[in-house]
């Protein structure tokens, strides 16, 4: 139940296109979704987060899609560029009490983009 | 405002040993955790510590420990070491009781020999 699952495991996409990665969970008591992206030799910088109350939040060419009935999540990169490629990341939380937030990680997506 | 630092960038140890890896938060953040991530996969939580108290533990052997310092500073100790503790060992900086953003270090790269 603390499985975050997510696909594809890698993803290949033209320059301009739409990048999407999916995410699936099982624990309803997570409240606190993000995004990672990480280069390699790099650790992990938050790109974009959501909590269950809204069902989309957009940051530039970055957009989270939220299905609470479906128990799943998407990162949607607009207009990818190069620059985008990266190993990405969701993860997701809830309120363990006494000030723990861990996150629990899927298994990373590799994305690349093709000029 | 500086991020969060980790040092070493690097380690090369052999079996048996033991290893310290240091990190400081982002100021004005109080809590500091622990991730190690295998090559290949996501990062797995080890540690949280919040108020240089331990707030939680992942399902990591008792080789590893942690603390942390009333600088909010915090040390990551693995004995014994096993060639399956070769990884990227990260460190989060938050402030759990005001917002759940984590933020990541840029790790510290072990090499079990």
């Amino acid at each position: 139940q603390q499985q975050v699952k997510q696909s594809p495991q890698s993803l290949i996409v033209q320059k301009g296109g739409i990048s999407i990665i999916n995410c699936a969970y099982e624990n309803t008591a997570f409240d606190y979704f993000p995004w990672y992206q990480q280069f390699p030799g790099k650790g992990p910088a938050l790109l974009i987060a959501i909590r269950p109350d809204v069902s989309e939040k957009k940051e530039g060419r970055f957009t989270i899609s939220f299905n609470k009935s479906a128990k799943q999540f998407s990162l949607h990169i607009m207009d990818s560029q190069p620059g985008d490629s990266a190993t990405y990341f969701c993860a997701a939380s809830m309120d363990y009490g006494g000030a723990t937030n861990k996150l629990i990680f899927g298994t990373g997506t590799l994305l690349a983009v093709q000029p | 405002d500086a991020g969060v630092t980790q040092s070493p960038t690097h380690l090369i140890k052999t079996r048996g040993q033991h290893v310290t890896l240091r990190c400081s938060p982002i100021s004005g953040h109080k809590s500091v955790s622990w991730y190690q991530q295998v090559l290949g996969q996501g990062p797995q939580f080890i540690f949280q510590y919040y108020e240089k108290e331990e707030r939680g533990r992942g399902n990591f052997p008792d080789r590893f420990s942690a603390r942390q310092f009333p600088n909010y500073s915090s040390e990551l100790n693995v004995n014994a070491l096993l060639l399956g503790d070769s990884a990227l060992y990260l460190c989060a900086s938050s402030n759990p009781r005001v917002y759940n953003e984590q933020f990541f270090g840029p790790g510290t790269r072990l090499t079990v020999l």
